[in-house]
């Protein structure tokens, strides 16, 4: 699977976008982006995924640019409990891709 | 509601003993995991399973044992071979091991050594 880079942490004021963005420069043709988070001492939380299309859900929009080198995770007006460790992974779809590979994420800290 | 349990929440461990974590899940799903985080680092594989009745090692499968009997069970036995257990469970599933389905996961187990 290709490997994903992220920022460190970033900060986001209550009641605005947050935007993360994730770079995946080599990923492949048939590799999809996953987004997850992650809230202190609990299990990862599935947010979105996409393969090249903008996806969005009732949590958050996915825009993968069109070379698919990179794409950003939009929480359109975040709010305190979305503060959490956010993970952008990639992996195939294929039938022995059975893991997924977790780096270490972008802390988001939302500010009142 | 649907979803995947994970007992106990926290969980002490003597030197030398075994000590099992428990994970069910109601969603039907055929492919279930393990991994361990440790602090401030990702996910490590620890074992999976696509199907009852099999499984397979992960990156870091010394020291752990899991079954498969039933398709809603995949428990997880830290054996005294696993020299450094203190961490964080995590056990996910999703329907099937392969697609594009994603991985939904339990809020976890922490184990520490007393």
């Amino acid at each position: 699977d290709a490997k994903t880079t992220q920022p460190t942490s970033m900060d986001c004021a209550e009641g605005r976008a947050a935007n993360l963005p994730c770079n995946h420069s080599t990923i492949s043709g048939n590799e999809y982006v996953y987004w997850y988070r992650q809230i202190h001492s609990q299990g990862p939380q599935y947010i979105i995924h996409g393969l090249k299309n903008n996806e969005t859900n009732e949590m958050a929009s996915l825009i993968i640019t069109e070379d698919r080198k990179s794409s950003t995770l939009i929480l359109p007006h975040a709010t305190l409990r979305d503060t959490a460790v956010y993970y952008c992974i990639v992996r195939n779809s294929g039938a022995g891709s059975y893991q997924l590979t977790f780096g270490k994420g972008t802390k988001l800290s939302v500010i009142p | 509601d649907g979803g995947i349990t994970q007992s106990p929440k926290y969980l002490f461990r003597k030197e030398g003993q075994n000590v099992t974590l428990s994970c069910e899940q109601n969603l039907n799903h055929d492919a279930m995991y393990w991994y361990r985080q440790d602090p401030g680092q990702g996910l490590r594989l620890i074992y999976y399973s696509q199907i009852v009745n099999d499984f397979q090692k992960g990156d870091i499968a010394e020291g752990y044992s899991v079954s498969r009997e039933k398709k809603e069970s995949f428990p997880l036995t830290v054996t005294s071979a696993q020299k450094n257990p203190t961490a964080f469970y995590l056990c996910a599933s999703k329907p099937e091991g392969g697609g594009t389905q994603p991985q939904h996961f339990g809020d976890g187990t922490r184990l520490s050594i007393l």
